[in-house]
């Protein structure tokens, strides 16, 4: 069974600096693929970053960065120059394959998610 | 902008009511899913469609059904509501034509179940 962890429940962090928030995950698969997901206080999910599993570098979406990992199965976001704007819950997220046969039905599992927040 | 849109946005109901929640998109995806999100367990998988008449079990699917007429529809019963059903309950999308199945998500309903 999958299983993602997120070990930080609160992240501080001060304006203009970078921050990571870790994620490590267990799988048995050798194809999956790692997400990022940000959720403000109004409760939307947005998309933030994808890395997949046989991706050799490092994803980035603007200021953010997957710091991933694969010996050590982990797929840490790291956001740079944090805006206040970016306090939110952030969820780390592992589907499944696609199989040998190019199978995936994309079935996500999330961790318990880390409140990030932005001081000024 | 994925064209994702739930109905109802909030409800309240009484433990062993009926309850139909509905997911609608606008773009015609292949696969839909259905989550949960209660505080300590992060988003949690139901069900999941893959087609039309097409549906499977999540993680956390008794207590719920699911039925997937149409592409555009993917509803989620409770077929007696009870208050440990009390949650978020978010529809997304999967953009399947992409490598990354990224996963697109609805607004949310909020449910309370007295």
């Amino acid at each position: 069974a999958q299983k993602i962890t997120q070990t930080q429940p609160g992240m501080f962090v001060q304006e203009k600096e970078a921050v990571t928030l870790d994620c490590t995950y267990d799988t048995s698969d050798q194809s999956y693929g790692l997400f990022w997901y940000k959720q403000p206080s109004s409760g939307e999910m947005i998309f933030l970053i994808y890395q997949g599993s046989y991706d050799e570098q490092n994803a980035t979406e603007g200021r953010y960065s997957l710091n991933f990992q694969k010996a050590r199965k982990s797929a840490n976001l790291v956001i740079s120059a944090s805006q206040l704007g970016d306090s939110a819950m952030y969820f780390c997220a592992m589907r499944e394959g696609p199989d040998a046969g190019g199978t995936s039905y994309g079935k996500l599992t999330f961790g318990q998610g880390t409140i990030l927040t932005v001081h000024p | 902008d994925a064209g994702i849109t739930q109905s109802p946005r909030h409800k309240v109901t009484e433990t062993g009511t009926p309850v139909t929640l509905r997911c609608h998109q606008t773009e015609n995806h292949r696969y839909m899913y259905w989550y949960r999100q209660d505080p300590g367990h992060g988003l949690r998988l139901i069900h999941y469609s893959y087609g039309v008449k097409d549906t499977d079990k999540g993680e956390v699917s008794d207590g719920y059904s699911v039925s997937r007429s149409k592409t555009e529809d993917f509803l989620l019963t409770l077929e007696s509501a009870t208050s440990s059903q009390t949650s978020v309950y978010f529809c997304a999308i999967s953009l399947s034509d992409r490598a990354t199945y990224e996963q697109y998500f609805g607004p949310g309903t909020r449910l309370t179940v007295t």
